[in-house]
């Protein structure tokens, strides 16, 4: 079945670090790949997306190349704020339109 | 405004005490799903629904029950809770366009805590 891998944490930066959170996927056919930011005490709500190979998916100066060859989704950003700290969750949606989400990953970022 | 609405957001309550933990999107979503999130454990599905009456297990459907009589509404039963139960409850809805990639959309999340 689908499965989504992303690094374990917690991430710790200094403010103005350049970011990187790891997500690789196994799935069948093409998925859509996500990136969803859980802020403390609140929901997840969507960062950002792409739904086809070579897509760059961008927001707030997040980004996120869907990379078909090495099946994977990185986030990057190229410097973080005391603000981007949150947990960060690396999903595919498939055919099956039931979304498989990685374990997640805290970001802790220090002024 | 668009939106995912849960509630209660916090509760205690005792072991074998019935609860319900009511979801309801405004956005005509077809999919709508809950979530139960634990410490290193992520986000795990209980159960999901691609439509009105139509109700499937997801990963941890153990000791919870739900129903979709309405395509706005999305209930979950905990019909004899147990402090196993105690997490972060999330219910989302998606819409299930062809051709489109269909994000997620989340409620703020319901804090159960089982005494």
């Amino acid at each position: 079945g689908d499965s989504v891998t992303q690094m374990e944490g917690p991430v710790t930066l200094s403010e103005e670090a350049f970011l990187t959170i790891n997500c690789t996927y196994t799935a069948t056919g093409y998925p859509s790949l996500f990136w969803y930011v859980q802020y403390p005490g609140e929901g997840l709500q969507l960062l950002l997306k792409a739904t086809k190979a070579d897509d760059k998916g961008s927001n707030k100066g997040f980004e996120a190349t869907y990379r078909k060859e090495t099946t994977s989704f990185h986030l990057e950003k190229g410097s973080v704020q005391v603000s981007d700290s949150a947990v960060y969750f690396c999903a595919l949606k498939g055919g099956s339109y039931i979304p498989t989400f990685g374990r997640g990953t805290s970001l802790i970022v220090h002024p | 405004e668009a939106q995912v609405t849960q509630n209660p957001r916090y509760l205690i309550t005792v072991t074998g005490k019935k609860l319900t933990v009511t979801c309801s999107q405004n956005m005509n979503h077809e999919y709508m799903s809950w979530y139960r999130q634990d410490p290193g454990l992520g986000l795990r599905q209980i159960y999901y629904s691609m439509n009105v009456e139509v109700t499937d297990k997801g990963d941890v459907p153990e000791g919870y029950k739900v129903s979709r009589k309405e395509k706005r509404n999305f209930p979950l039963i905990l019909e004899s809770p147990s402090p196993n139960q105690t997490s972060l409850y999330f219910c989302a809805s998606s819409p299930i366009p062809p051709g489109q990639a269909g994000e997620l959309f989340f409620g703020e999340g319901s804090r159960l805590t089982v005494l």
